[in-house]
């Protein structure tokens, strides 16, 4: 089986502020881990994943996730928040074993940025 | 030129009714997937398709059934629909049971209503 969490239903940060969006996940192999982001009325866009290989994982609009393999973590960050940010952030894992390539995704996590 | 696209983006019908959502992807993908997200905003698998195997979310009623047409469209199928239906419906693509570089391509989603 393979869950995730988020924690937070919302986050509040300040333009120009660095921002972390929690996500805890839990599979019985190794994981491949993902974040996606949804803007209102809109489908979700894939920002990065976590595969294999260095635990810091570089994606789309300045957006990064620190692999944390012990604490079964996959926190999202961003140096500066933009008030374009403002979106609902949802993490997702796949167990490497998982037939179908299905995925299993959080709860999401609502992120506001004020200027 | 959209990569994943759904007909219709809205849908309101009545309880009892039976209708489609059609999914069709021009990425050349060989696996598509239906997603419910309900109105707290949670994501949940419901089918997993390629052209070898249908994975289906032991959760999801027997009223929903995919129907792929060919490699490019996976359809879903509602029959009896039910209040607790009303939700958005996001189809979604992806290359190879492996993980794709960019992980799962997401339509717009269709606002399904039951009234």
């Amino acid at each position: 089986a393979q869950s995730v969490a988020q924690p937070e239903d919302q986050v509040n940060v300040a333009e120009g502020n660095p921002l972390t969006v929690k996500c805890t996940y839990s599979v019985s192999g190794n994981p491949y881990l993902f974040w996606y982001v949804q803007y209102p009325n809109r489908g979700l866009q894939f920002l990065l994943k976590y595969i294999t290989g260095d635990n810091l994982v570089k994606g789309s609009y300045g957006f990064e996730a620190e692999f944390n393999k012990s604490q079964t973590s996959f926190h999202l960050k961003k140096p500066s928040a933009l008030v374009s940010d403002s979106a609902l952030y949802f993490c997702a894992v796949r167990d490497r074993g998982n037939a179908g390539n299905m995925l299993t995704f959080g709860g999401g996590t609502r992120l506001m940025v004020k200027p | 030129d959209t990569a994943v696209s759904q007909t219709p983006k809205y849908l309101v019908t009545q309880m009892g009714n039976d209708k489609s959502i059609k999914c069709e992807q021009n990425l050349g993908h060989d696996t598509m997937y239906w997603y419910k997200q309900d109105s707290k905003k949670f994501l949940k698998i419901m089918f997993s398709y390629n052209n070898k195997e249908l994975i289906i979310n032991e959760t999801v009623p027997n009223r929903f059934s995919p129907k792929s047409p060919d490699k490019a469209h996976l359809n879903l199928h509602i029959n009896s629909l039910e209040l607790g239906d009303s939700a958005v419906y996001f189809c979604a693509s992806s290359q190879g049971g492996g993980v794709s570089l960019m992980g799962q391509y997401f339509g717009p989603g269709t606002r399904l209503t039951v009234l």
